[in-house]
């Protein structure tokens, strides 16, 4: 069955950029989506088909995906986006979620 | 405003069986470009996807638990009814119902529902 890996956690200063990698065999040859939720919250789908925002999630949040390995990145990291983040890609009739990533803002 | 609420059972018994129903508005079950999935998450857990249906009824499940899942829709009453049977305490877990937008490979999870609290105990 198809897997994505993602870091337990990543840490950022304020102001700094904070990048999440998400690895999965061929993944650049699928299309990769990014959810956020926050604790006690539900998820919140920040980026799709790679790279594409919806709207009210702001520009600071983008999205790569190329070879083995799709990237969220936040640049201009603020508290509020302190949250877990999970990647997810469609595999021939599944989908599957990576096991997520708890961004810290220290 | 398009929402999805979930409702069921808070709590079952081990072997009994769950049926959780997902009620959307704001966007028609017979939509052609939209689905609704349901997706669990145990506590201080990942996500992990369950099950999925679409306006032609085409409907997919997770492999792990596609034994033990059934997904259905009345699209008249606005609801997408899971099934799990022969419910463990391993199954405790919110579930949640979200709508599938988009193309092909493209599809996302662009809306969810608030969750429902799910336990699973004698």
């Amino acid at each position: 069955s198809y897997e994505l890996t993602q870091p337990p956690s990543v840490s950022v200063s304020p102001g700094q950029t904070a990048s999440i990698p998400c690895s999965g065999d061929k993944l650049g040859d699928k299309h990769a989506c990014w959810y956020q939720q926050k604790p006690g919250q539900s998820p919140v789908l920040v980026i799709y088909q790679d790279i594409k925002r919806p709207s009210g999630i702001p520009e600071r949040i983008s999205g790569s995906n190329s070879g083995n390995t799709a990237t969220l990145t936040i640049s201009g990291t603020q508290p509020m986006d302190e949250a877990d983040y999970y990647c997810q890609a469609w595999d021939i009739t599944t989908w599957v979620f990576g096991g997520g990533t708890r961004l810290t803002v220290l | 405003q398009v929402t999805l609420k979930e409702s069921g059972p808070v709590l079952v018994k081990p072997t009994e069986t769950l049926t959780l129903t997902c009620t959307v508005s704001g966007f028609s079950l017979s939509n052609a470009r939209l689905g609704v999935t349901w997706i669990r998450q145990p506590p201080g857990k990942a996500l992990e996807w369950l099950a999925h249906i679409f306006s032609n009824d085409e409907k997919s499940s997770t492999t792990s638990l596609k034994s033990r899942i059934s997904i259905s829709k009345d699209t008249s009453k606005s609801q997408v009814v899971l099934i799990m049977t022969n419910m463990d305490p391993a199954d405790t877990a919110t579930y949640y119902c979200a709508r599938i937008a988009g193309r092909g490979g493209a599809k996302a999870f662009d809306l969810w529902g608030q969750g429902t609290m799910v336990t699973v105990s004698s």
